[in-house]
């Protein structure tokens, strides 16, 4: 079965630092994978997807994650974060029937 | 910019007690989710719909929750009785599109406390 793990439950980071988020993940085939992030009191939204190809993937607000497949991961970066990036941040993989399967989620404290 | 709404955003209610939770997806949206979040977890999927079929509801818990999606548009997920491990955050996602793995758009959520 598909499952998602993303090891850390907090992380803190001062303001103007680089990010990294890990997520590794467990899927027998080729994998559809996915970064959201929820702000308090909010939905996700999507910040980016990797389906084939170039396995560095562009996203929104500047984050970019890295498939790698000989280490089933898949980690969100960031360069220099902003508080506003302070929420928390899910990674997903994409099993059968179009549904996804979530982490547990990372809670990113930014402080200044 | 369409955006999906879910209602109530917040519900207190007594254990046994019966409670429904409201969601409009995104105009044309023919897949629409409902997923359920316990508090330092991820979303897990309850149900999905395609149109008013569902597709997928093998985590749906039949005895006590029940989903429907009469005309293929809007959707009402009710919980009855409801008991404390229900205490959560419901979201509803809908999608667009053929390609597998279109993006899913997320609502606010409900977020449910039983007492």
């Amino acid at each position: 079965a598909q499952s998602v793990t993303q090891p850390d439950i907090h992380i803190t980071v001062s303001e103007g630092a680089s990010l990294e988020l890990r997520c590794n993940y467990s899927y027998g085939a080729t994998p559809y994978l996915f970064w959201y992030v929820q702000s308090p009191g909010q939905g996700l939204q999507l910040l980016l997807k990797y389906f084939s190809g170039d396995t560095l993937v562009q996203g929104i607000k500047g984050f970019e994650a890295e498939f790698k497949r000989s280490q089933s991961s898949f980690n969100l970066r960031k360069p220099s974060v902003h508080w506003s990036d302070a929420a928390e941040y899910f990674c997903a993989v994409g099993a059968n029937g179009n549904k996804l399967v979530f982490g547990a989620g990372t809670i990113l404290r930014v402080k200044s | 910019e369409a955006e999906v709404a879910q209602s109530p955003r917040y519900k207190i209610t007594e254990k046994s007690q019966a409670v429904a939770f409201w969601c409009d997806p995104i105009s044309g949206h023919a897949t629409l989710y409902w997923y359920r979040q316990i508090l330092g977890q991820g979303p897990e999927l309850l149900v999905q719909f395609q149109d008013e079929s569902v597709v997928d509801d093998s985590q749906l818990p039949k005895d006590r929750f029940s989903a429907e999606r009469l005309k293929g548009v809007d959707s009402t997920l009710k919980i009855q009785p409801a008991e404390l491990g229900d205490s959560a955050m419901y979201l509803c996602a809908s999608q667009g599109g053929s390609q597998r793995y279109n993006e899913q758009f997320f609502g606010p959520g409900t977020r449910l406390t039983v007492l």
